[in-house]
C-alpha cells in the first residue's frame, strides 16, 4: 500500500516568509508525528496528533511553529517568519495507534532551506 | 533527562566483514527501542521493535540485542547494500515519541 507522503519534497524560502509543508500518513493510521532532522543527526520530535488534535506540542521550538489536522488524516505544519535556523528536513511519521509502543513509518521528508 | 547516545559514529567495513553498533539510553520506564535505517535524501524506514531486556530480532543480516542499558545492532557478513546510516530510537512517553540517537554511519566496501 502507499506509505507516507510529504510535499513538497524541497523548499527554498526567503527569511521572514511563511511556509507551509504537508503530510499525506498512512491509510487508517491515526497518530501522526512531526520530526525536525539537522545534518548529521538524528530526528528530533516536534508535535503528536491523535486523531484531530494536537496531543503533545511539546517539541515545537518557539510560536513560530504551527501545525493541524483538521479531519484526522493530512497534517500541515506551518512556519511563520522563516528563520535561517529552521533550514532543515522536516519529517512526518504515522502509527496505527498513539498509546503503547508501535513502530513508526516516516515519509521521506521535506527538505526546507531559508536563505 | 532522557538520553540516546550511539556509538561510533561511523563505521566502514569491507564486505563479508562483521560488525556491531551500540547505542546507549537512559529513560524512565522503556516503552520500547527501535532500530531504524536512514538511506541518504530518505525518511528512517522501520527494523525492529525491542521491548525488555534479553529479546533479540533478526532480519537477513541484522540482529538486534537489548539490556538494560544499551542494544546492540549487529550486522553480519555485510553487502555493499547494507550501507546506510544506522538510527536508533527509545519511546519516551505513553504517547509514542521518540527519541532519537545522532546515528552510526556505515559504508560498506566490495
Amino acid at each position: 500500500g502507499a506509505g507516507v507522503s510529504q510535499t513538497p519534497s524541497n523548499k527554498v524560502t526567503e527569511k521572514g516568509k511563511y511556509v507551509e509543508l504537508r503530510c499525506d500518513p498512512i491509510s487508517g493510521h491515526t497518530a501522526l508525528y512531526w520530526y525536525r532532522q539537522s545534518l548529521g543527526q538524528g530526528p528530533e520530535f516536534l508535535i503528536y496528533f491523535q486523531g484531530t488534535g494536537a496531543a503533545d506540542d511539546s517539541g515545537l521550538p518557539n510560536d513560530r511553529f504551527f501545525a493541524v489536522r483538521p479531519e484526522g488524516s493530512v497534517s500541515t505544519l506551518k512556519i511563520q517568519r522563516t528563520e535561517r535556523g529552521d533550514s532543515a528536513v522536516y519529517l512526518c511519521a504515522s502509527s496505527p495507534e498513539g498509546t503503547g509502543s508501535y513502530e513508526q513509518y516516516f515519509g521521506p521528508g521535506t527538505r526546507l532551506t531559508v536563505t | 533527562e532522557d538520553q540516546v547516545t550511539q556509538s561510533p559514529e561511523a563505521l566502514r567495513l569491507q564486505e563479508g566483514e562483521s560488525s556491531s553498533l551500540n547505542c546507549s539510553y537512559t529513560v524512565s520506564g522503556l516503552r520500547g527501542l527501535f532500530w531504524y535505517r536512514q538511506d541518504p535524501g530518505k525518511g528512517p524506514e522501520f527494523l525492529f521493535t525491542l521491548y525488555s531486556a534479553g529479546e533479540e530480532k533478526e532480519k537477513e543480516r541484522l540482529k538486534a540485542t537489548l539490556t538494560k542499558k544499551e542494544s546492540f545492532l549487529h550486522i553480519t557478513a555485510p553487502k555493499p547494500e547494507d550501507s546506510a546510516t544506522y538510527l536508533c530510537a527509545v519511546q519516551v512517553d505513553s504517547w509514542g515519541k521518540l527519541q532519537f540517537g545522532a546515528g552510526t554511519q556505515v559504508v560498506v566496501t566490495p
